[in-house]
C-alpha cells in the first residue's frame, strides 16, 4: 500500500454531466500528479499540481481541471464528459524533495460514461 | 510525441525462470527510467527506478539501462505465478510527466 487515496472507486455518469474526483497524498508527498489509463493501455499525464500551483499540464482539453489544497490533497474535474472519458484515473503522489519523478499511485477510480 | 515502446506480449515463461522484458523511448533527454507492475484490475505499482547507465538489482528484480542505445529492460530471475501482471515500463525527462509504453503481459506457468 502506498497510503496514496482515492475517492470514490467507481462512478457511472451520463454524457454532458460533471465529475470530480479526490485524493489525497501520501504523509510527507506535497505533490499530485493525475493520470487516465484507457483499457488496454498505459497510463497518460492529465497534469500535475505542487504547492497549490499547476507543475506541468499534458494533452488534455480544458474541460479536465484540476486543484490542491494546502494539505496537499487534490481534486480532479471533467466537465461535458464524453463517452471517452470512460478509463480509470489514477492520481500519484510524490515528494518534490525525492528522487526524480518518482511517483506512487492510488488504487485508482473507475469512471464509465453511458 | 515522445514515444514509450513496449513488445505487448503476452510473454509466456516457465516457473523458476528469468523474465526479460524490454522498452525502447526516443526522447534522448529522458533523466528517469521507472518500471511498474499492474495487476489486472488494479493499480499501478513502481518496483524499479534507475537513471544512470548500468543495471540496479533489486532482490529478484534487475534494472538495465543503456542511454545510448535508448534501452531499458526489467530482468525477473527466478520468476513466480505471482509476477504474472502487465509490467509498464515510464520515463520522464521534466520530472513530472511520466510517459508510459502500452505494457507487456507476463504470464508465468506451474
Amino acid at each position: 500500500e502506498t497510503g496514496v487515496t482515492q475517492s470514490p472507486t467507481h462512478l457511472i455518469k451520463t454524457r454532458g454531466q460533471q465529475v470530480t474526483l479526490r485524493c489525497s497524498s501520501q504523509s510527507g508527498h506535497n505533490t499530485v500528479s493525475w493520470y487516465q489509463q484507457a483499457l488496454g493501455q498505459g497510463p497518460q499525464f492529465i497534469f500535475q499540481y505542487y504547492r497549490e500551483e499547476e507543475n506541468g499540464r499534458g494533452n488534455f482539453p480544458p474541460r479536465f481541471s484540476g486543484l490542491q489544497f494546502p494539505n496537499y490533497s487534490s481534486e480532479l474535474n471533467v466537465n461535458a464528459l464524453e463517452l471517452d472519458d470512460s478509463a480509470l484515473y489514477l492520481c500519484a503522489s510524490s515528494s518534490g524533495a525525492g528522487p526524480l519523478g518518482e511517483q506512487y499511485f492510488g488504487p485508482g477510480t473507475r469512471l464509465t460514461v453511458t | 510525441q515522445k514515444e514509450v515502446e513496449q513488445n505487448s506480449g503476452p510473454l509466456s515463461v516457465p516457473e523458476g525462470a528469468i523474465a526479460s522484458l524490454n522498452c525502447t523511448y526516443s526522447d534522448r533527454g529522458s533523466q528517469s527510467f521507472f518500471w511498474y507492475r499492474q495487476y489486472s484490475g488494479k493499480s499501478p505499482e513502481l518496483i524499479m527506478s534507475i537513471y544512470s547507465n548500468g543495471d540496479k538489482e533489486d532482490g529478484r528484480f534487475t534494472a538495465q539501462l543503456n542511454k545510448a542505445s535508448q534501452y531499458v529492460s526489467l530482468l525477473i530471475r527466478d520468476s513466480q505465478p505471482s509476477d504474472s501482471a502487465t509490467y509498464l515500463c515510464a520515463v520522464t525527462n521534466s520530472g513530472y510527466a511520466l510517459n508510459f509504453g502500452k505494457g507487456t503481459s507476463l504470464l508465468v506457468t506451474p
